[in-house]
Formats: C-alpha cells, sequence, structure tokens
C-alpha cells in the first residue's frame, strides 16, 4: 500500500476566492492524479500531475481554473481558481503503485 | 466518459447477509478494479482482477469477471454494519493505466 497525506480536510470559502490543497505521497508512487466526485456522484479525472512540467488536464478541466504543481515526485498542489458555488465538491488526490490507485482523505470544499 | 455502471445503485441488507454488486462495461479491458469509499471520503482498493482471470478472492470479497458479457460482480460474504459504504468498480483499457469509474453502489448493512 501507499500513503496518501491530503490537506486540508474541509474548507468552507466565498465566491471569488482561490484554494489551494495539498498532497504529500511515499515514494513508490509513481503517478499523481487529482479527481472531483460531486455530491452523490462518481469520480471524474481532471489532471494528471506531472513531475516538473504542466499537468495534462482531461476534456473539460483547464489550468486557468485548476492549476496543478508536481515539484517533485512526491508533492503535488491543486488550486481551484475564482470559486463558484458549482466547485463545491471532494477533490480527491491519488497516486499509482502497481496499477492500483490509493487516495487521500479528500478535501471536501463548500462555495458559498 | 464513465466505463463502468454499478448495478444496483444502493442496498440495504442485514447484518450476516451476503451483498451482490454488479459493474458492466463497454469495450474491452485489461483489468477490473473494486474501490470502497466511506462517508464519502478518500476510497481504499480493494480487489484487482485482469482480463485473463475469472475470479478471485481477499477474506470475505470474491470477484468474478465474465468478459464475453462485459461484467464482474462483487460479492461481500457475512456482511457486517462496518461493511456499509460506497463501492465503485473502475476499468483499465486499452493503452491507459488510469482506471476509469463507475457510478457506484451505496451498500447499507444494518446491525
Amino acid at each position: 500500500s501507499a500513503v496518501i497525506s491530503q490537506k486540508p480536510s474541509r474548507d468552507i470559502c466565498q465566491r471569488g476566492t482561490s484554494l489551494t490543497i495539498q498532497c504529500q505521497v511515499d515514494s513508490q508512487v509513481t503517478m499523481m492524479f487529482w479527481y472531483r466526485q460531486q455530491p452523490g456522484q462518481s469520480l471524474t479525472l481532471i489532471a494528471t500531475a506531472n513531475q516538473g512540467s504542466e499537468a495534462t488536464y482531461e476534456s473539460g478541466f483547464v489550468i486557468d481554473k485548476f492549476p496543478i504543481s508536481r515539484p517533485n515526485l512526491t508533492f503535488s498542489t491543486l488550486t481551484v481558481s475564482n470559486m463558484s458555488p458549482e466547485d463545491s465538491s471532494i477533490y480527491l488526490c491519488s497516486g499509482l503503485v502497481n496499477e492500483k490507485l490509493f487516495f487521500g482523505s479528500g478535501t471536501q470544499l463548500s462555495v458559498l | 466518459s464513465q466505463q463502468g455502471e454499478e448495478d444496483p445503485q444502493a442496498l440495504s441488507i442485514q447484518e450476516g447477509e451476503n451483498a451482490t454488486m454488479n459493474c458492466s462495461y463497454k469495450t474491452s479491458i485489461n483489468n477490473l478494479q473494486w474501490y470502497r469509499q466511506n462517508s464519502g471520503r478518500g476510497l481504499v482498493h480493494l480487489i484487482l482482477i485482469r482480463s485473463n482471470e475469472r475470479e478471485k478472492h481477499s477474506g470475505r470479497l470474491r470477484v468474478t469477471l465474465d468478459t464475453s458479457k462485459k461484467s464482474s460482480s462483487l460479492l461481500i460474504t457475512a456482511s457486517r454494519a462496518a461493511d456499509t459504504a460506497s463501492y465503485f468498480c473502475a476499468t483499465v483499457s486499452g493503452g491507459s493505466y488510469i482506471p476509469t469509474f463507475g457510478r457506484g453502489t451505496s451498500l447499507i448493512v444494518h446491525p
């Protein structure tokens, strides 16, 4: 298994502000991903975090809204920018180890 | 886009009973995985079954895979209240290494 630490665990934010979520993984992880899970829904992949280069975004997600950094192998951040109530979701960091995904505990974001 | 679709969407049983959840998918897969999520938090990997395997066991979990029907099932035997969670299947296809998740089955086990 792998240890994935994510923070904050939850936050309540005002419309128009930004929130940065941090994720620390252990060294077994080969790839890192960011997912969004809207209430009662499945997981949607936002992007693959690439070490030292721009993240690879999935359709419907753009860098201006969800800037991602991965300065080294074991650390990544996701920023939710210029938030609106529609951004209220759980955001999950995950790492791939031997074909299996390991997840952080998630960040529950509420935007007022 | 979603690949796997779980059935049923919700399942409510008594402690001690068996719980069966199904997952159907659309395209050929390399492997299929099952995950558990408690109370909207991080997911926990349960089991991985490859396309050339038909059945795998892990403790009280039994997973079957029928590639001709493009379906999988997760059986939890002798369920416990602590098994209450959402269960997701996820498929890996083609040259991708990233699992694609279905909508999940919400399981409630009553003590």
